[in-house]
């Protein structure tokens, strides 16, 4: 079974308008759990990460997330998109055990002028 | 700067044929892994390493071979027993064992079949 799912394969919001992207997990998995951004042709770098410290995890290039273990949910969101962050998010929970991250399918956003 | 080199950026594969893609970090990092990403299939782990002489498969790891002779180099084998090798091979690395460890990418090699 999946351990992560992410709602919607391409999401479009025009230019500072909220940007909300959606990530549901198994609840049999160990909440670790990651958002990260890749740019066309290019890596994946991390955006953000639960630590159970608090709910709500701020990343870079101001987005956060809210862990909501009561709804199985860790939603990416941004007040306002600029087009540079255009690009495909990746939601990932780790399974427990050695680094074992299993990412969902990703979501591509599109930004709209 | 510190970070995962890849190479080549494209790599083409005549049928029958093995190939294999370079990984490089000079992040001192102990656990290297192999990623596959498909279009609307996210990423796919083929093999991880935790530590030099020691590797362990992942979820796809057949048609798939890894060596880890070195630290810093954990380099991949495409064989011709992998049927549909098309795709975007992405590798990373870590520092720590620890769960909510992130992972360093490199900026991935797209391979394709002639």
């Amino acid at each position: 079974a999946q351990s992560v799912t992410q709602l919607g394969s391409h999401v479009s919001v025009s230019e500072g308008a909220l940007v909300l992207l959606r990530c549901n997990y198994s609840s049999s998995v160990p909440p670790y759990l990651f958002w990260y951004v890749q740019y066309p042709n290019q890596g994946l770098q991390l955006l953000l990460k639960y630590t159970s410290a608090a709910t709500l995890v701020k990343g870079i290039n101001g987005f956060e997330a809210e862990f909501k273990k009561s709804e199985t949910s860790f939603h990416l969101t941004k007040p306002s998109a600029h087009m540079s962050d255009a690009a495909e998010y990746f939601c990932a929970v780790n399974r427990g055990g050695y680094q074992k991250v299993t990412f969902g399918t990703g979501t591509k956003l599109q930004v709209i002028p | 700067d510190g970070g995962i080199t890849q190479s080549p950026k494209y790599l083409f594969r005549k049928e029958g044929q093995n190939v294999t893609l370079s990984c490089e970090q000079n992040l001192n990092h102990d656990a290297m892994y192999w990623y596959r990403q498909d279009p609307g299939q996210g990423l796919r782990l083929i093999y991880y390493s935790q530590i030099v002489n020691d590797f362990q498969k992942g979820d796809i790891a057949e048609g798939y071979s890894v060596s880890r002779e070195k630290k810093e180099s954990f380099p991949l084998t495409v064989t011709s027993a992998q049927k549909n090798p098309t795709a975007f091979y992405l590798c990373a690395s870590s520092s720590d064992r620890s769960a909510n460890e992130k992972l360093f990418f490199g900026s991935g090699t797209q391979l394709s079949v002639l």
